[in-house]
């Protein structure tokens, strides 16, 4: 079936230092989502990306989405403590299901710890 | 305005029981989505729902099962519980459902079942 793969699984970094996740699928995406869960907490909406090759910023968050389609990349400049969490991307994948019908499939999040 | 509604926040059931969840939208939100997540592992696509029809299912066996009200709010019903049942049930609500659906879910706090 179809598959959202995202590395690394963990991230260990300095305050300061840049982080970024990679997200990868193994079929075209109509559009990719990110998300931030927080230790104990929810999922919650950063961003989506929906053109080829889109780059979108909020703050210190770079978000990319490749020209295929197929990729898509998250990069945070000069972490903070505020940052710890897991970030998904999610992509929503085409599937004819009785009309359209995408279904938002999540990889399995990489996990950002940051040391003061 | 009040966000993703789920109940009951934490349950506990034996194998074999049965179990309800519910979530309530937030309110204008008609599609709702519901996923598994197992600890450290990213959201499993459960079922949609938009305007009481379902919409799209995940790989997941028939002893899960859900539906939509005339208010657009949704249960998921498990049967037969089994340990690897054991996660934290998420509801996702949107405006709209489909692959053109520009808009990012807004999660529910979650629902954490355990199965002893």
């Amino acid at each position: 079936g179809q598959q959202v793969m995202q590395i690394p699984q963990y991230q260990h970094v300095q305050e300061g230092e840049d982080f970024t996740t990679y997200c990868n699928s193994s079929t075209t995406l109509s559009n990719i989502q990110w998300y931030k869960q927080r230790p104990g907490g929810h999922p919650v909406f950063l961003i989506q990306l929906v053109k080829s090759g889109e780059v979108k910023k909020q703050k210190r968050l770079t978000f990319q989405f490749g020209e295929a389609k197929k990729n898509s990349s998250l990069h945070i400049t000069a972490t903070q403590t505020t940052d710890v969490g897991t970030y998904f991307c999610a992509g929503r994948i085409f599937v004819n299901y009785g009309g359209s019908q995408g279904n938002l499939i999540f990889g399995k999040g990489t996990k950002l710890s940051v040391k003061p | 305005d009040a966000g993703v509604t789920q109940s009951p926040t934490h349950l506990i059931k034996t194998r074999g029981q049965h179990v309800t969840l519910r979530c309530s939208p937030i309110s204008g939100h008609k599609s709702v989505s519901w996923y598994q997540q197992v600890l450290g592992q990213g959201p499993q696509f459960i079922f949609q729902y938009y305007e009481k029809e379902e919409r799209g299912r995940g790989n997941f066996p028939d002893r899960f099962s859900a539906r939509q009200f005339p208010n657009y709010s949704s249960e998921l019903n498990v049967n037969a519980l089994l340990l690897g049942d054991s996660a934290l049930y998420l509801c996702a609500s949107s405006p709209v459902a489909g692959h053109g659906a520009n808009y990012g879910y807004t999660f529910g706090s979650g629902t954490r079942l355990t199965v002893v």
